[in-house]
């Protein structure tokens, strides 16, 4: 089945400085690939997402980058800020799935003032 | 005020008992979706449903049991079945693939 990997499992920045956060999948049909950003005790918050007919979308700081022949999609932070910190997942869906996301184990980042 | 609602956010029981975790959405989103996550973890999946009266197992289903009776409600049981019941479970709503979630649960089993 389709398998997401998701590194690094901890990131620590400066502030100011960027994050990238990478994730590989395995499914080629897999057209849907999602972020969410869960803050301690939350339910998970989709900040951006990118489907596979297109190569990057960018929304103010962040921007997402998808590479469909070797399977990495990734995620990118600019200017980091400390209200940044948080647990990052990154998910990928197919189109045969009924909508069914396979999420990777997540990235801890600390963003340092 | 759209959203997903989850109730309550902290569930305490007994071992044996059965006990059932509420999700509701007023988004009009037809999928719904309920996960686990353990400390440190990501999500899986426990069981999920496309359209009312219908719903499909997920990765982890055993010990959980679902309804969808209504278009907004999708609630969980967790049964004594389950092994290891102590965990934070995230309910989701979904439009065109986009994943919605609730504030969660966390359900402690002593």
């Amino acid at each position: 089945g389709e398998n997401v990997e998701q590194h690094p499992s901890t990131l620590s920045v400066q502030e100011g400085d960027s994050a990238v956060i990478k994730c590989t999948y395995s499914d080629s049909a897999s057209n849907y690939f999602p972020w969410y950003k869960q803050e301690l005790g939350k339910g998970p918050q989709l900040i951006i997402d990118i489907r596979s007919n297109v190569g990057e979308k960018k929304d103010q700081r962040i921007a997402v980058t998808l590479n469909k022949t070797a399977k990495h999609f990734s995620l990118h932070i600019t200017e980091t800020q400390p209200e940044d910190s948080a647990v990052y997942f990154c998910a990928a869906s197919a189109y045969n799935q009924g909508g069914k996301l396979i999420f990777g184990q997540g990235t801890e980042l600390s963003v340092k003032p | 005020d759209g959203g997903i609602t989850q109730s309550p956010k902290y569930l305490f029981r007994k071992e044996g008992q059965n006990v059932t975790l509420s999700c509701e959405q007023n988004l009009n989103h037809d999928a719904m979706y309920w996960y686990r996550q353990d400390p440190g973890q990501g999500l899986r999946l426990i069981y999920y449903s496309q359209i009312v009266n219908d719903f499909q197992k997920g990765d982890i289903a055993e010990g959980y049991s679902v309804s969808r009776e209504k278009k907004e409600s999708f609630p969980l049981t967790v049964t004594s079945a389950q092994k290891n019941p102590t965990a934070f479970y995230l309910c989701a709503s979904s439009d065109r693939g986009e994943q919605y979630f609730g504030p969660g649960t966390r359900l402690t089993v002593t």
